[in-house]
């Protein structure tokens, strides 16, 4: 069965903290690796597509990197605004995605 | 663009009611998508399409019905509401081709 596991659960981090969230995945066939972040009573916000392992993509303070059976969103010196629940998803051949239950970030200043 | 849009932000039906969640896209996109959220889980697929005219089931589909008779508007209907069904609905779409997929703010349903 097609699985999507995030960890920790719940990430508490000082301002300028740094650190990852992971994302590990099983699938028979990636066709990609999504991240979003969810604001509290709004709908996920897209933030990244990986596609295949070794890829790499940036946007201001994060970093999304892949491999064959996990990716990490490296958050670097947060802010209190990147406070949010970050969720990862897969996709397989077709249509189905495949969500993982999500990491809530509090950056605290 | 005003990109994905559900009606109404919030619900609360008793059991045994039926009503239909609106979503509508203005991007042109072909997929559209009806996701619920439960704590602790994972967003879960209810249903998809993949163009006008056409749509199928996702993981859990029981007790709710789509159709797409156009490419802006895939409403999701619940036929007889249950308190399992008390969630966060999300409707989402994405452009042939793309995988990104592009949500709306959502519905909270709460089933007495």
């Amino acid at each position: 069965e097609d699985q999507v596991t995030q960890s920790p659960e719940a990430l508490r981090l000082q301002e300028g903290e740094s650190s990852s969230l992971n994302c590990s995945y099983t699938v028979s066939g990636l066709r990609g690796l999504f991240w979003y972040r969810q604001d509290p009573g709004k709908g996920p916000e897209f933030l990244f597509t990986l596609y295949s392992a070794g890829e790499e993509k940036e946007k201001e303070r994060l970093k999304a990197t892949l491999t064959k059976k996990e990716s990490f969103l490296h958050i670097t010196a947060p802010k209190p605004e990147d406070s949010a629940t970050y969720l990862c998803a897969v996709q397989e051949y077709g249509n189905k995605l495949v969500f993982g239950a999500g990491t809530i970030l509090r950056v605290k200043s | 663009n005003a990109g994905v849009t559900q009606t109404p932000k919030f619900q609360v039906l008793k059991t045994g009611q039926s009503m239909t969640l609106q979503c509508a896209q203005d991007m042109n996109h072909e997929y559209m998508s009806w996701y619920r959220q439960d704590p602790g889980m994972g967003l879960r697929l209810i249903h998809y399409s993949v163009g006008a005219g056409i749509t199928d089931q996702g993981e859990v589909p029981n007790g709710y019905n789509v159709s797409r008779s156009t490419t802006e508007d895939f409403p999701l209907r619940l036929l007889s509401a249950a308190p399992s069904q008390t969630s966060v609905y999300f409707c989402a779409s994405r452009d042939r081709g793309q995988y990104e997929q592009y949500f709306g703010p959502g519905t909270r349903l709460t089933v007495t």
